[in-house]
Order: structure tokens, then sequence, then C-alpha cells
């Protein structure tokens, strides 16, 4: 069974650091790209990151310079670096497969706030 | 910035067709997709391609193109299709969300 299990959300304070974790499993992971899709409740989601499979990264304009995405391909696992942390980043974050965003973890909660 | 733009609510009777419609530029060029959210749980693929349907997902989920607009329906609607619906597609290497909608069926 294809599966992605996100963790490492939790409550921080404005300007603190978060680190998600993404463990994949079911697929051959080192053949996706990776993807990072957040949600505020109630609203549609928006696109956050992406790792390739040679490891190259892009980032939407909302994060860069803040989050830094990576994978450990013997891990079968991405990694999001969250610094500089905002209220307005405060979302469930999901892990999403490549190929069309085809397949979403259950995603981790991140709250910033004071 | 591309935009997709969705009803908010739909509602049906059970055994009733439903239809969503999605619309943005970025459609005339690029594929749709679809996707089910249920409260806690993970969102699902319904819908690929504008119009193709992922193995295990049920014959009465359909997807159709126009333009500007996609449409996803449901033949049939019943009452376990109750859910938040997003459309999403990708102009470039981001990709760009709906702002959903939430069938009701009752």
């Amino acid at each position: 069974e294809v599966q992605l299990v996100e963790s490492g959300g939790g409550l921080v304070h404005p300007g603190g650091s978060l680190r998600l974790s993404c463990a994949a499993s079911g697929f051959t992971f080192s053949s996706h790209d990776m993807h990072w899709v957040r949600q505020v409740t109630g609203k549609g989601p928006e696109w956050v990151s992406v790792i390739g499979t040679a490891g190259d990264t892009y980032y939407a304009d909302s994060v860069k310079g803040r989050f830094t995405l990576s994978r450990e391909n013997a891990k079968n696992s991405v990694y999001l670096q969250m610094n500089s942390l905002r209220a307005g980043d405060t979302a469930v974050y999901y892990c999403v497969r490549g190929n069309g965003l085809d397949v979403w973890g259950q995603g981790t909660t991140v709250i910033v706030s004071s | 910035s591309y935009e997709l733009t969705q009803p908010s609510s739909v509602s049906v009777s059970p055994g009733q067709t439903a239809k969503i419609t999605c619309s943005g530029d970025v459609l005339a060029k690029k594929y749709a997709r679809w996707f089910q959210q249920k409260p806690g749980q993970a969102p699902v693929l319904l819908i690929y391609k504008d119009t193709e349907r992922p193995s295990g997902i049920p014959e009465r989920f359909s997807g159709s193109s126009s333009g500007t607009t996609v449409t996803l329906t449901i033949s049939g609607a019943q009452v376990e299709d109750e859910a938040d619906y997003y459309c999403y597609s990708a102009p470039d290497i981001q990709w760009v969300f709906g702002g959903g909608t939430k069938l009701t069926v009752l």
C-alpha cells in the first residue's frame, strides 16, 4: 500500500522553527518528486515546495528564504525545515507524492502563536 | 497569478446527480485534477487529466472539460459522498487549487 506519514508538527512561537518529516512506503521513493502542500482550515490548499529526484528544490514565494526542503532516499523520507515562522504559516501541512499530486498523507498541524 | 474558482457549496438528494464546476484561464492549456477530502482523512485523488479516473474510484465519479471550465459529476450521489471537493492544476512548477466545494447529500 502506498503511504505517506507526516510528523513534526506542533505549537511554536512566531520567529521559531520546526522540522516536518514525511516517511514514504509502498513505492519507489527515489523515482518521485515530493511536494508539501498546506491548508488553513476552511480554505483551499496552498502549494509550498517540491523536491525533484535529483534534489532540486522550488518554493512558493510566501516561504522562499525561510523553508528548506531536503530528502534522504536511503530512509524514504523528506524533511521540511521551517524557520522564521509567522502566524500566517499556521496550517495543516501535507506531504504529497509527485506524479500529479496523486497520493497525500494525513497531514501534520503547525500552529504559530504567542 | 493563476486562480481556480469553484462554487462554495452544492446540495443534492441521494440518487441525484451532482455537478461541481471549476473555472480558470489555466484550464485552457493545462489538465485539471480533482480530489475529495473528508474530515480527518487524507485527500483522495478522484480525477486526473480532466477525465481520467484512477483505479479504485467508483464509476459514478466522472470529469469533463470545456474551454476554461472543468466539471466533476457525481452520478447517483450517495450519502458517503458528502465531503469537500477541490480542483487543482499546474500552470508551471507550482500547483494552484480551487477554494473547494462542500457537497451536501441529504
